[in-house]
């Protein structure tokens, strides 16, 4: 059974720090990975999608991806309280179909 | 482009009822996609679609049917509703396969089985 794993938070970061989001998988041969963002009552829009090993950076968002230790994570620089959502981290793995294994997500709450 | 669309986008049902969810996308994306999210979870895979005519069950199958008679729209249909089919239920859509793969997704619907 595949499994993405994420801590349901919530995360409580002050406005303009760092956040950090982890999420760990159990597929090894998972080859993609996507962060959605989430929130309350909407549905989850496309934040980053990492596939390589290292890191991938889009504005003030950073993904890092180590597939040796099954491992990915989301920072958001100069965090804002327009930031506060629930954040999922799926995985993709190989195949035909696109299907994505989502974790449960962490709620991060940017207070000002 | 309208993107996504999912109607209703509320409903509540009577335990035994049965209902049609409605899925249409505009992008003429081969990939359609049934989840089903509960309070404090993730997103839980129904049914897929990989094309026109072309269906296979996910994670969570299980009183559900779904059909894909053309590109642009996947119904999904719930047979003899039951407490446990309360959720919120997103479509989704993507193009390519690959990581590139983005999943577009509707507004969702909010389903009461009481």
């Amino acid at each position: 059974q595949k499994e993405v794993e994420q801590n349901s938070g919530p995360l409580s970061v002050p406005e303009g720090a760092i956040a950090s989001l982890n999420c760990t998988y159990s597929d090894r041969g998972s080859q993609s990975f996507f962060w959605y963002r989430q929130y309350s009552g909407k549905s989850p829009e496309l934040i980053m999608f990492i596939y390589s090993n290292g890191d991938k950076e889009d504005g003030r968002f950073t993904a890092q991806l180590n597939k040796a230790s099954q491992y990915v994570s989301l920072l958001i620089r100069d965090s804002q309280p327009s930031d506060s959502a629930t954040y999922l981290c799926a995985e993709q793995g190989g195949g035909a179909t696109n299907k994505l294994i989502f974790g449960t997500g962490t709620l991060l709450a940017v207070q000002p | 482009n309208a993107g996504v669309t999912q109607t209703p986008k509320f409903r509540i049902l009577k335990i035994g009822q049965s209902m049609t969810l409605q899925c249409a996308q505009d992008m003429n994306h081969n990939y359609m996609y049934w989840y089903r999210q509960d309070p404090g979870m993730g997103l839980k895979l129904i049914y897929y679609s990989v094309g026109a005519g072309i269906t296979d069950k996910g994670e969570v199958p299980n009183g559900y049917n779904v059909s894909r008679s053309t590109t642009e729209d996947f119904p999904l249909r719930l047979e003899l509703a039951a407490p446990s089919q309360t959720s919120v239920y997103f479509c989704a859509s993507s193009h390519l396969r690959g990581p590139r793969g983005e999943q577009y997704f509707g507004p969702g619907t909010r389903l009461t089985v009481t």
